[in-house]
């Protein structure tokens, strides 16, 4: 059964760098794309990006311009930066891993973004 | 207009049945996609309960209730999630999600009330 387990800072100032990483354990990292979805209070879902096993990666078009997701194999971890943030970033991010018809998740993470 | 619209809320009793819906964007053929269909509770990640595209491709999730079903109504571009035999635990926000031109795209979720 895997599991994720994410980290970063909860509370960032506008035009800071958001930065989350997330462990991955008891599964394989090869084969599967992960990802970071987001979630503002009280609102919905909004996929964020992801990165295959190998390193490709596919973006929001929303987000792209200050998106970066970055994987280490060798940890079995990836990453998730969030350049420039503003107030409307504050949200619940959950890494996540899709397995070909459903994700497992990661247990969230708030980050708050304030002067 | 966002690529998937959903109603923001629906009511419906114990016992009784709910059809939720997923409005595709003009343009966009909801014959084409598997649609897929999560549950989320206050705090916690979203919990898939089915995809489906036809009859001959869906996918029920694991431990996922039959009385939850998946189906498409083409004349209308819409995907439907019909909860049938409502029980109070099944009060939660349902979002339904597509892959779309290289990105997962969510709907704005709808929140169903058991009441």
């Amino acid at each position: 059964q895997v599991q994720l387990q994410q980290w970063g800072a909860g509370l960032l100032k506008p035009s800071e760098t958001l930065s989350l990483t997330c462990a991955v354990y008891g599964g394989s990292f090869s084969d599967y794309y992960w990802s970071w979805i987001r979630q503002p209070p009280g609102k919905g879902l909004d996929w964020i990006g992801e990165i295959s096993h190998s390193g490709g990666t596919k973006y929001n078009p929303s987000l792209k311009s200050r998106v970066t997701i970055s994987l280490d194999t060798s940890k079995n971890q990836f990453s998730l930066k969030l350049s420039s943030v503003t107030a409307a970033d504050t949200a619940v991010y959950y890494c996540a891993r899709w397995d070909s018809s459903n994700w497992s998740w990661g247990q969230g993470t708030l980050v708050a973004v304030s002067s | 207009q966002a690529v998937l619209t959903q109603p923001s809320s629906l009511s419906a009793s114990p016992g009784a049945s709910a059809s939720l819906t997923c409005t595709l964007r003009s343009g966009i053929n909801v014959s084409t996609y598997r649609i897929y269909w999560y549950q989320q509770k206050p705090g916690s990640p979203p919990q898939y309960l089915l995809r489906y595209k036809s009859d001959s491709d869906k996918q029920q999730g694991s431990g996922v209730p039959s009385r939850f079903s998946g189906s498409k109504d083409a004349s209308a571009n819409v995907g439907i999630l019909l909860i049938s035999g409502l029980q109070s635990e099944d009060e939660a926000d349902y979002y339904c999600m597509i892959w779309h031109s290289s990105a997962w795209v969510f709907g704005g979720g709808t929140k169903l009330t058991v009441l």
